[in-house]
């Protein structure tokens, strides 16, 4: 079955810092992977996704991920982080084999960026 | 904004009203979903459709009846709801169902059953 875990409930890092937010999965066939922002009383928001080809994604906001396929992971990161990134984090998996359309998602991370 | 419009934003029901939840999407895309999120709990997924057809009803009980009259609309008709079923119901949609396709979330219903 697939599965993806957040190991961290929350995160905290200073406005300038680097922050990593690390999310593990698992399934069966080929991962497609994907991570979402919730800023309060909002729904979810699409940042960046892997699909194939280059192990380092680029997507919205000044955020990038790594896929490591030995480790099973897909950590989040930002070179310099701002206050305005403080906000909940989500990682997500789909497994072809499992029926695409069903997306399992990570329980999240909170990530507060001090001033 | 997402593209994505929910209404009403947040609901007061009692355990024995009816009531209805509608998404709206303005991007042509061609599937939607529906989640619920409580807290503490990862998203659970409700139910998906694609091309107004039901692909997916994750064990949802009868009490939350979905329906799509088209690929732009999107309604979850609530009735006889538990205290339970107090959560964030979020509307979601991606251009199709494949894996590949990133999903667009709505900013939710927040919805409180007394």
């Amino acid at each position: 079955a697939q599965s993806v875990a957040q190991p961290e409930d929350q995160v905290n890092v200073a406005e300038g810092n680097p922050l990593t937010v690390k999310c593990t999965y698992s399934v069966s066939g080929n991962p497609y992977l994907f991570w979402y922002v919730q800023y309060p009383n909002r729904g979810l928001q699409f940042l960046l996704k892997y699909i194939t080809g280059d192990n380092l994604v680029k997507g919205s906001y000044g955020f990038e991920a790594e896929f490591n396929k030995s480790q099973t992971s897909f950590h989040l990161k930002k070179p310099s982080a701002l206050v305005s990134d403080s906000a909940l984090y989500f990682c997500a998996v789909r497994d072809q084999n499992t029926g695409g359309f069903k997306t399992i998602f990570g329980a999240g991370t909170r990530l507060f960026v001090k001033a | 904004e997402t593209g994505v419009t929910q209404t009403p934003r947040h609901l007061v029901m009692g355990m024995t009203n009816k009531k209805s939840l509608k998404c709206e999407q303005h991007l042509g895309h061609n599937a939607m979903y529906w989640y619920k999120q409580s807290a503490k709990k990862p998203l659970e997924l409700m139910f998906v459709y694609s091309l107004e057809e039901r692909v997916e009803n994750n064990s949802v009980p009868s009490r939350f009846s979905p329906e799509c009259p088209n690929s732009s609309h999107l309604f979850l008709h609530l009735h006889t709801l538990q205290p339970e079923d107090s959560a964030l119901y979020l509307c979601a949609s991606s251009q199709e169902t494949g894996v590949w396709y990133e999903q667009y979330f709505g900013p939710g219903t927040r919805l409180t059953v007394t």
